[in-house]
């Protein structure tokens, strides 16, 4: 049972290009969270998306970033224009739901590290 | 969800146990306290969880005071492997299901 799958796992862009970061979420988990983790400091949530919807995402900074999760594929994280400030660690994770268990763990991902030039 | 304080840092001699405090004075009946760590910047990854009562598992134990104010994860004899940043979270169900991370305690093992 192969676990969350990140790709690319290392993706250098220079500014004003676009990044686009992929997360295959363990078989079964309807749901996917994505992190971003700036050098030195915690993850920060940004955004909650199950299957064709966004649940929050009261993370995400409100300009050039954006997600989805469609019916078939990954999600898939996109950063337009990209400047140096969005270079960071970026971590999907994915659980099966919310209902029906007493916790709800989430499985992350080994992270997609985005270097902007 | 309730904030968490935790120390910075922490030492511990390989093969001993390690007792990482947290501290969350302001949680909600409803939330669960949480322990993940990251080692080495991969991807963090779930060690425990309870409510109420003390809690173990292959990993680790979860002792959490009778008032739910604070708490202490214990690994019961620290490896080099063991050396990581160990994120204490609260959370409640239904709420999101986000965690909030905050700066954790960076955990080092020592020969």
């Amino acid at each position: 049972n192969a676990g969350v799958m990140q790709n690319p796992r290392h993706l250098v862009r220079r500014r004003g290009q676009e990044a686009r970061l992929r997360c295959s979420p363990m078989k079964g988990h309807s749901h996917v969270y994505w992190y971003r983790q700036l050098p030195e400091e915690g993850l920060k949530f940004m955004v909650y998306l199950q299957k064709e919807n966004i649940i929050d995402e009261s993370g995400m900074p409100k300009e050039r970033f954006s997600a989805e999760f469609p019916k078939e594929g990954p999600s898939i994280l996109r950063i337009q224009q990209v400047v140096r400030g969005d270079s960071a660690a970026y971590f999907c994770a994915s659980s099966p739901g919310t209902s029906g268990s007493s916790y709800n763990e989430q499985f992350f991902g080994p992270g997609t590290r985005l270097t902007v030039l | 969800d309730a904030k968490t304080t935790q120390p910075t840092s922490m030492d511990c001699a390989e093969g001993r146990a390690a007792n990482l405090p947290c501290n969350h004075s302001t949680i909600s009946g409803n939330e669960y306290v949480y322990w993940y760590r990251q080692i080495h910047s991969q991807g963090p990854q779930y060690i425990i969880h309870g409510l109420k009562n003390n809690e173990t598992n292959e990993m680790a134990s979860l002792i959490i005071t009778e008032d739910r104010k604070s708490s202490t994860l214990i690994l019961p004899h620290a490896t080099l492997r063991d050396t990581a940043v160990y994120y204490c979270i609260v959370r409640a169900l239904n709420t999101g299901n986000q965690f909030y991370f905050g700066t954790g305690t960076s955990l080092t093992v020592i020969p």
